[in-house]
């Protein structure tokens, strides 16, 4: 069982449709990261949390640390919004620098 | 630009050659992380350094991975006897320390195809 699984793998939505990405992790962390892909691999950050709720723009990140799950959402979603979504924790204990990621999802939205 | 710059972007080579992958991070960050991505997977861990010393090797796959940063800035990740299975998207990210709260900021990675 990898430490890091998300779902869906694939998501297809059309414009403006509400999505939700999923995150679950089975080790405890210090913080947890909302990154984005596009096709040439380049990667952006959206968000780093370790609790509650952030908001930038359109997407939102909710972390339930007793769970140990996070949600990644999009409202009025633009097909420039397709790409890779890739969470990724920073462990508590062992090595706490380093990131370890999901497999991402791939988000498609159509016109 | 401000960001993380790797160079190559992309990178043919031949199975049993040796290559060098450079990563310049951001200036000031004294954190610098090497991590590789297989097709349709999700990046992972190999190394990551705290200036000029390697913090945390136990991602390199085996000894035809080493990589260094001498002066605590630009960083090159070497692969000796590269073989087919190499081949990946080799990231690299830097952050202003070590510590949980500092972000990683990921350069556009080198696309390394072993033939």
């Amino acid at each position: 069982k990898n430490e890091v699984e998300q779902s869906p793998q694939n998501l297809t939505a059309q414009e403006g449709e509400f999505i939700t990405i999923n995150c679950s992790y089975s080790v405890g962390i210090s913080a947890l990261h909302w990154l984005q892909q596009h096709p040439g691999g380049g990667i952006v950050s959206l968000f780093m949390l370790s609790s509650g709720k952030k908001k930038h723009g359109r997407l939102i990140a909710t972390i339930n640390i007793q769970e140990k799950h996070s949600s990644l959402h999009i409202t009025a979603s633009h097909p420039r919004d397709s790409a890779v979504y890739i969470c990724a924790v920073r462990a508590n204990t062992g090595t706490a620098s380093k990131l370890t990621f999901g497999t991402g999802t791939r988000l498609q939205v159509t016109l | 630009g401000a960001g993380v710059s790797q160079t190559p972007s992309n990178k043919v080579t031949e199975k049993g050659k040796y290559v060098e992958l450079r990563c310049d991070p951001i200036s000031g960050h004294t954190a610098l992380y090497w991590y590789r991505q297989s097709l349709g997977q999700g990046p992972e861990f190999l190394i990551y350094f705290q200036g000029t010393g390697a913090a945390d090797d136990s991602g390199l796959p085996n000894d035809r991975f080493f990589a260094v940063r001498p002066e605590g800035s630009v960083s090159t990740l070497k692969i000796q006897r590269t073989e087919r299975g190499d081949s990946a998207v080799y990231l690299c990210a830097s952050s202003l320390g070590l510590a949980s709260y500092n972000e990683q900021f990921f350069g556009p990675g080198t696309r390394l195809t072993v033939l």
